[in-house]
């Protein structure tokens, strides 16, 4: 099914660890980009990339890095997880410069650390 | 920055009533678009409407983008509808190309 695919659905981690949140896309879109979700918060952009070899900071970059070596995938590392990091992770692609034909948001990552 | 407001916070109807949301923004935007999340936590686009008004069953928008707000119109809702609505808007420039920036939402509850 064509979409955007996010693993794992749920992530308990320790402070101090790190991970990768994975995410992929088979629509061939240019623009991917992560969000964060906490309540009362709406979503804020962490990292975004307008194509392959392309990325750059959102709102809330801290403690967070990426890359998009292909157009299909854009991998999220948390480097040392720490409590305040516990969130709801999206991740989202479109198609066509500026993002006009709308938004296809992956199912997100439930990510506690403790 | 672009602030996105949204109201109401909270919303609570009966099955079978109508409502309207609002999404005011403090800036000229090129990209403005609603989201639904249903209580399993997906985001699903319901429409991407940068001026005007669109209709999608018992869904509509409309945008006045010289007054810097738009409007979702619920008709006859049902249990389903539950969730949260989110407004998004992107100004584009430079490196920032369709970053779109999220209002708090309104949590519709519908009984039935």
């Amino acid at each position: 099914n064509a979409g955007v695919t996010q693993t794992p659905k749920f992530q308990v981690l320790k402070t101090g660890q790190s991970m990768t949140l994975q995410c992929a896309q088979d629509m061939n879109h240019e623009y991917m980009s992560w969000y964060r979700q906490d309540p009362g918060m709406g979503l804020r952009l962490i990292h975004y990339s307008v194509g392959a070899g392309i990325t750059d900071q959102g709102e809330v970059p801290n403690g967070y890095n990426v890359s998009r070596s292909t157009t299909e995938d854009f991998p999220l590392r948390l480097l040392s997880a720490a409590p305040s990091q516990t969130s709801v992770y999206f991740c989202a692609s479109s198609s066509g410069q500026g993002a006009v034909y709308g938004y296809t948001f992956g199912s997100g990552t439930r990510l506690t650390v403790v | 920055g672009i602030q996105v407001e949204q109201s109401p916070p909270d919303l609570i109807l009966q099955e079978g009533a109508n409502s309207t949301l609002r999404c005011n923004f403090s800036d000229s935007v090129n990209n403005l678009q609603w989201f639904h999340q249903n209580p399993w936590g997906q985001l699903i686009n319901l429409f991407y409407i940068p001026s005007g008004t669109k209709q999608n069953g018992r869904l509509s928008a409309t945008t006045v983008a010289t007054e810097r707000y738009s409007l979702l119109y619920i008709s006859s809702s049902q249990t389903t509808d539950s969730g949260v609505y989110f407004c998004a808007v992107a100004l584009f420039y430079g490196g920032s190309q369709g970053n779109l920036i999220f209002g708090k939402g309104t949590k519709l509850s519908v009984k039935p």
